[in-house]
């Protein structure tokens, strides 16, 4: 059965570097989210992409934070300077559509901001 | 803003049901979702409601909707260790967008043999 996976699993940074979390939806998939899980807190959406955009995203997903769909297979999230708030796991998802949004998630990337 | 609230904790015997109870607050959410989390695995989904409907039943698994109080359930019969794990209630527009889900903080089900 298809899978999202996502890579790293793990990733420690220093406060302020640039880290690009990726992952590869299923490939008939046509949309694609980042959710992210700070430790002990709710599952947060970050962000929406369909059709080579960006169809939503929420407030926590500012000017630090860009997606990119860069080669029709792998689907990235960049954090251009972390902050140590920005430690949490990221899920990225994918759906074949919506209404329902029955998305499959991959496993999370763990990110360590010191 | 959307809100969804479930408790934290449910410990249930084994053998047992498992009764897991979401609050939203979103009048206009049009579907509800229970995920369920393994440690150090992802979200991987259970079941889904159509706002409009007030049960659905798939095997183990029965999901109660109340849209009048805003209130989901989801009971797993004969609940087993394999069933330990945190259970996330959800919801989403279904506007037809790639609207995203949101989430409650997860109830933690703990299984006592």
């Amino acid at each position: 059965e298809p899978e999202v996976t996502q890579t790293p699993s793990h990733q420690v940074t220093q406060m302020g570097q640039e880290v690009i979390l990726r992952c590869v939806p299923i490939s008939n998939h046509l949309y694609f989210y980042w959710y992210r899980q700070i430790l002990g807190q709710k599952v947060e959406f970050l962000v929406s992409f369909y059709n080579n955009e960006i169809s939503e995203k929420s407030e926590i997903f500012d000017d630090q934070f860009s997606v990119e769909r860069p080669d029709g297979s792998n689907f990235t999230l960049k954090i251009r300077s972390t902050k140590l708030e920005d430690s949490a796991m990221y899920f990225c998802a994918s759906s074949e559509r919506t209404g329902p949004n029955l998305a499959d998630f991959g496993p999370g990337t763990r990110l360590l901001v010191l | 803003g959307e809100d969804v609230e479930q408790s934290l904790f449910l410990s249930v015997r084994e053998g047992d049901s498992s009764v897991i109870n979401c609050t939203y607050t979103d009048s206009s959410s049009t579907y509800l979702y229970w995920y369920k989390q393994e440690p150090g695995a992802g979200l991987q989904l259970l079941t889904y409601i159509f706002s409009n409907m007030d049960m659905k039943q798939d095997q183990r698994l029965t999901v109660l909707l109340n849209k009048k109080d805003k209130h989901l359930s989801l009971r797993i019969a004969d609940t087993q260790t394999g069933d330990s794990a945190i259970y996330f209630c959800a919801e989403s527009y279904g506007g037809g967008g790639a609207d995203g889900l949101t989430f409650g903080k997860g109830t933690h089900l703990i299984i006592q043999p």
